[in-house]
């Protein structure tokens, strides 16, 4: 089956140390995304990739890194520089030969830093 | 930049009955896309359905439609016939049409709706 798949479901670590947190699509869609999701917050663009090798800071890119190295994988790291890490990450793709086309999301991870 | 405002936090509405959720939204760009999107408790997003601002014909699926006022900026969801299974958190989004819409979705705060059996 075609989708996103993000793991781990949940993951814990300390405060300080960076994490990295995996996004892969078999869709083969060329746009990716990461958003961030506090509560009462909605959701919050982190960073996008149009393109291998290519990506923009959305919203709220300070303290988060990136890398787009295969079309089908766009990992992201949350650094200690980091403030408030704890949050549920949600990665999505799109096709985007066609701006109507939707986003696609994964079904998340769940962040703690303690 | 755009905003996306939903007022409404929370909404109850009894099984069967019909329900409108509101959202709002600033820009200044004449070609956008809008969304619904619910999350259930399993915290996946589903999308709900979609319009286009340059089509003034408002979207149906289902039991799902939409009021897209354009010159009001107002965009709301209307569920009829409730079922339990609605019970979620609906979110509304914006997408600029500019550059093919490629930097991601602008998101409202949501609103939880609870659907009373």
């Amino acid at each position: 089956d075609g989708g996103i798949t993000q793991s781990p479901k949940y993951l814990f670590r300390k405060e300080g140390q960076n994490v990295t947190l995996s996004c892969e699509q078999n869709l083969n869609h060329d746009a990716m995304y990461w958003y961030r999701q506090d509560p009462g917050q909605g959701l919050r663009l982190i960073y996008y990739s149009q393109i291998v090798n290519d990506f923009q800071k959305g919203d709220i890119a300070e303290g988060y890194s990136v890398s787009r190295e295969k079309k089908e994988s766009f990992p992201l790291t949350v650094t200690s520089a980091q403030k408030n890490p704890t949050a549920f990450y949600l990665c999505a793709s799109r096709d985007w030969a066609g701006p109507a086309y939707e986003q696609y999301f994964g079904p998340g991870t769940r962040l703690t830093v303690t | 930049a755009q905003t996306v405002t939903q007022s409404q936090p929370e909404m109850s509405v009894q099984e069967a009955e019909t329900v409108t959720l509101s959202c709002t939204y600033d820009t200044s760009e004449s070609d956008y896309y809008l969304f619904w999107y619910k999350q259930p408790p399993s915290r996946q997003m589903i999308l709900v359905i979609r319009q286009e601002a340059y089509k003034q014909q408002n979207a149906t699926e289902n039991r799902f439609s939409v009021n897209f006022q354009k010159a009001a900026k107002s965009f709301s969801l209307k569920i009829s016939d409730s079922q339990l299974g609605d019970a979620a958190m609906y979110f509304c989004a914006y997408r600029s049409a500019i550059g093919g819409g490629a930097d991601g979705l602008t998101f409202g705060k949501g609103t939880h709706l609870i659907i009373q059996p």
